[in-house]
This record gives structure tokens, sequence and C-alpha cells, in this order.
């Protein structure tokens, strides 16, 4: 089936460890992001990509890394550095830079423990 | 930035009624999506409409880009309809893709 596949779907980290997220997608979108949501809130962008190799910081992109070494993966990785991590993370493609039609994974909740 | 404003921030329904969610935003944008977010979290895109009106079953959306707003109509309400729905929004002449998202209309249908 095609789709945005993310894992793990719960991950429990101790403060000072950093954590991957992994997010694959089998559309062949160029256009990969990231998204923190906060209970109650909307969704903030912490990343996006446009092409392989290349990526540019969101509105909240302190305490994350990202890297874009093949067209179909996008992993985000919780540092240490980030104050605040726990939260719902969704991973997103789309077809344009533009953004078009933008079609998200299930989420992955990451909880500090 | 742009300021994207939905409400109601809650609505109860009972099952078959109809609704209007509205969606408000600052500037001119060049792109506008709908999303439901159901229990589980899952966000399903409804609509992409930056302007027009487009229907799909039992919803409908409206976006005046003129007067910027958006709505979204849902008749007949199902308790599977109940979740967060969203507005989101690209602006100005960016083009890059940051979708700016309100924060959302809760909407619970009952039996």
């Amino acid at each position: 089936d095609g789709g945005i596949t993310q894992s793990p779907k719960y991950l429990f980290r101790k403060e000072g460890q950093n954590v991957t997220l992994s997010c694959e997608q089998n559309l062949n979108h160029d256009a990969m992001y990231w998204y923190r949501q906060d209970p109650g809130q909307g969704l903030r962008l912490i990343y996006y990509s446009q092409i392989v190799n290349d990526f540019q910081k969101g509105d909240i992109a302190e305490g994350y890394s990202v890297s874009r070494e093949k067209k179909e993966s996008f992993p985000l990785t919780v540092t240490s550095a980030q104050k605040n991590p726990t939260a719902f993370y969704l991973c997103a493609s789309s077809w344009t830079y533009s953004g078009n039609t933008i079609y998200f994974g299930e989420g992955s909740w990451l909880t500090v423990v | 930035g742009i300021q994207v404003e939905q409400s109601p921030p809650d609505l109860i329904l009972q099952e078959g009624a109809n609704s209007t969610l509205r969606c408000n935003f600052s500037d001119s944008v060049n792109n506008l999506q709908w999303f439901h977010q159901n229990p589980w979290g899952q966000l399903i895109n409804l609509f992409y409409i930056p302007s027009g009106t487009k229907q799909n079953g039992r919803l409908s959306a409206t976006t005046v880009a003129t007067e910027r707003y958006s709505l979204l109509y849902i008749s007949s309400s199902q308790t599977t309809d109940s979740g967060v729905y969203f507005c989101a929004v690209v602006y100005g002449s960016s083009n890059t893709g940051k979708l700016i998202f309100g924060q959302g209309t809760t909407l619970q249908v009952k039996p």
C-alpha cells in the first residue's frame, strides 16, 4: 500500500538521551515535513525538505536535527537539547515544494520519563 | 506572521445534525487545506481549497480568498465525524510549503 510510515508509534526516552523517529514514504513525493503537536494545539513545523540532501528549519527547529539521504526517508532526531520534547510528532509529504495537497503519517508519541 | 483563527473551538452535535466550521486568515494565501484528526491522532486531508467550492459526500468546503475565510460544512453528521478539524494555510510569496495551522475545532457527535 502507498503511504507514509512512521515508527515507533510510542517511544519513551530518559532525559539526556537522543532519540530518532523514522519516516518513510513510498508516494514518490519530493517534499517531506516534520510537525510537532502539543495537547489541544495545532501543528507546528520543525523541519522540511524539498529534495535529497537539502532541508530547511521550520518555526521550532531548536533541539532537533534531520537528514535526507534518500528521497523516501526523512528521519528526525530529538536531541537532549530539546527542553520539552514530550509531544506527538507527525511526518508528512507532498508532491511539490509549494505544498499542494499534503499527506500525513500516523504519528509518533514521544514521552520523556 | 499570518494569523489563522478557527471557530467555534468546540462543538457538540446530535447525530444527523448539520454544522458549519469557519477559518479566518489575516493575509493572502496560496494554499488552504482542511484536515480531520481522528481520536487516534491520524490526520486525514479533507480538501485542498485555496479558492472556490468543493464537495465530497456529506462534506463541502468554500474558500472566499478575497475576504480571507473558508467554511467547512458537515451535513447529516455521524459519530465517526467526531474529532478535531484543522484549517491550514500557506501564505504570501514564500512558496515554501510551510503550512500554518489553526488551533482546530473539536467536534463531538452524539448518537
